[in-house]
């Protein structure tokens, strides 16, 4: 079965510290994506990559970074977390621009 | 603008009753559609999609959805909803198959009333 794992279920972390969230599929995808969702606001894309080592940012990237060294790891930096970031970190693949994508059960990140 | 829109923030049903959740899009040709069903403290999961033929979908846990072109809408049905179906759900859409990202709607959370 299909499986998209993101590495913690739950991080705390302080203001200022730059955060590592990784996520791994299984599933010999092209397609990665990293999105945060907050109350009211769905699902807001952060970056995705179509291939190993390219990144195209998506529609909130101010604060982040990305890295695709490998097709099946595909990482979201906070370069320099604040409070603001404090979310719901969903990660996702998907074998095709146009096909479903297969998500991770998410991080919830806590910047104080 | 390319926009997708669930006008229901929040639906309360009796279990066993029918549910219909609204997903309308705006764009000019037939994109490719996606309805999830995310429960709390877990990722999305994919419930159905359309890409073309059939307007009526089936998809897993007894869902099914309508595409109308003429009213750009994807509803979401159930027949008899269960204590289990609690849950948000998301209508999604890939406008252009060439950038591949999808849009995802604010999500509308369905409580089930015993």
């Amino acid at each position: 079965d299909v499986k998209v794992t993101q590495s913690s279920r739950y991080l705390v972390k302080r203001t200022g510290e730059k955060v590592f969230l990784e996520c791994v599929q299984d599933m010999d995808h092209e397609n990665m994506f990293w999105y945060r969702q907050d109350p009211g606001l769905g699902l807001r894309l952060i970056y995705f990559s179509y291939d190993v080592k390219m990144k195209e940012k998506g529609d909130i990237p101010e604060g982040y970074s990305v890295s695709r060294e490998k097709k099946e790891r595909f990482s979201l930096i906070l370069e320099s977390a604040s409070t603001n970031q404090t979310s719901m970190y969903l990660c996702a693949s998907s074998a095709a621009r146009n096909q479903p994508q297969h998500f991770g059960d998410g991080t919830r990140l806590s910047i104080l | 603008a390319q926009s997708v829109t669930q006008p229901d923030i929040h639906i309360t049903v009796s279990e066993g009753a029918s549910l219909e959740l609204r997903c309308n899009y705006s764009y000019g040709a037939t994109p490719y559609l996606f309805w999830y069903v995310q429960s709390p403290g877990q990722g999305l999961q994919l419930l159905l999609k359309y890409f073309s033929g059939d307007t009526l979908v089936q998809g897993i846990k007894g869902f099914e959805a309508e595409f109308k072109r003429s009213q750009s809408s994807f509803n979401l049905r159930k027949p008899s909803v269960h204590w289990s179906d609690a849950a948000e759900y998301f209508c999604a859409v890939v406008f252009n198959t060439n950038a591949g990202k999808s849009t995802f709607g604010d999500g509308t959370t369905l409580t089930v009333k015993p």
